[in-house]
């Protein structure tokens, strides 16, 4: 499975968008970029995906670079309930099942 | 609407005993996963089964085993159970389709002593 690269942890202001950059330099044409958080105390939740054009959803927006060596995933409006450790996942389709490879993931500090 | 279901939410064992923690996916999901974390580490792939066969194997011990039944709730049954076996323990589900996202849910925490 392709290697994704997050920073270790960000910090960001409340209402103010964020970046999340990830590096995946190793991707294939057919790996689907997947993005999970997990929030304090909770299992993963969903964010968002995409495979070559960027995506918008009610959660978030996912930037795919035009080789698809790196993506960035945009909060546009920070909150205090969006603090939480970020993943960024590639899933190709041809893998056995869509199980998911956690890799080291960027914790987010959304300050007040 | 309805969520992954985990139960129990809590456990505390004893080493050497055995542990099973079930799982009920959202309805019509017919892809089970099981994901374990320890303390201060990422959640890392264990079993998963679709349409009541396992469909993926990840690193899980030999001590432990799954399935999924009829009605596709999944159990995991936890053998001789180790210190390093305290994790919280993720469900997740799935509709058809590998690549649909994930719906996890609260997790059980297992704690071994």
């Amino acid at each position: 499975d392709a290697k994704t690269t997050q920073p270790n942890s960000m910090e960001s202001n409340e209402e103010e968008p964020v970046h999340l950059p990830c590096n995946h330099s190793t991707i294939s044409g057919t790996d689907y970029i997947h993005w999970y958080r997990q929030l304090p105390s909770q299992g993963p939740e969903y964010v968002i995906h995409g495979l070559t054009s960027n995506v918008n959803n009610r959660m978030a927006s996912l930037a795919i670079a035009e080789d698809r060596k790196s993506s960035t995933l945009i909060l546009h409006r920070a909150t205090l309930r969006d603090a939480a450790v970020y993943y960024c996942i590639l899933r190709g389709p041809f893998s056995n099942t869509g199980k998911l490879i956690f890799g080291q993931g960027t914790t987010l500090q959304v300050k007040p | 609407a309805a969520g992954v279901i985990q139960s129990p939410r809590h456990l505390i064992k004893e080493k050497r005993e055995t542990a099973t923690l079930k799982c009920y996916p959202i309805p019509r999901h017919d892809t089970v996963y099981w994901y374990q974390q320890g303390p201060g580490q990422d959640p890392q792939f264990l079993i998963s089964f679709y349409e009541k066969m396992q469909s993926d194997k990840g690193s899980i011990p030999d001590r432990f085993s799954a399935q999924q039944f009829s009605d596709y709730h999944s159990e995991l049954n936890m053998s001789s159970l180790e210190l390093g076996d305290s994790a919280l323990y993720f469900c997740a589900s799935s509709g058809t389709g590998a690549y649909n996202e994930q719906f996890f849910g609260p997790g059980t925490r297992l704690t071994v002593l």
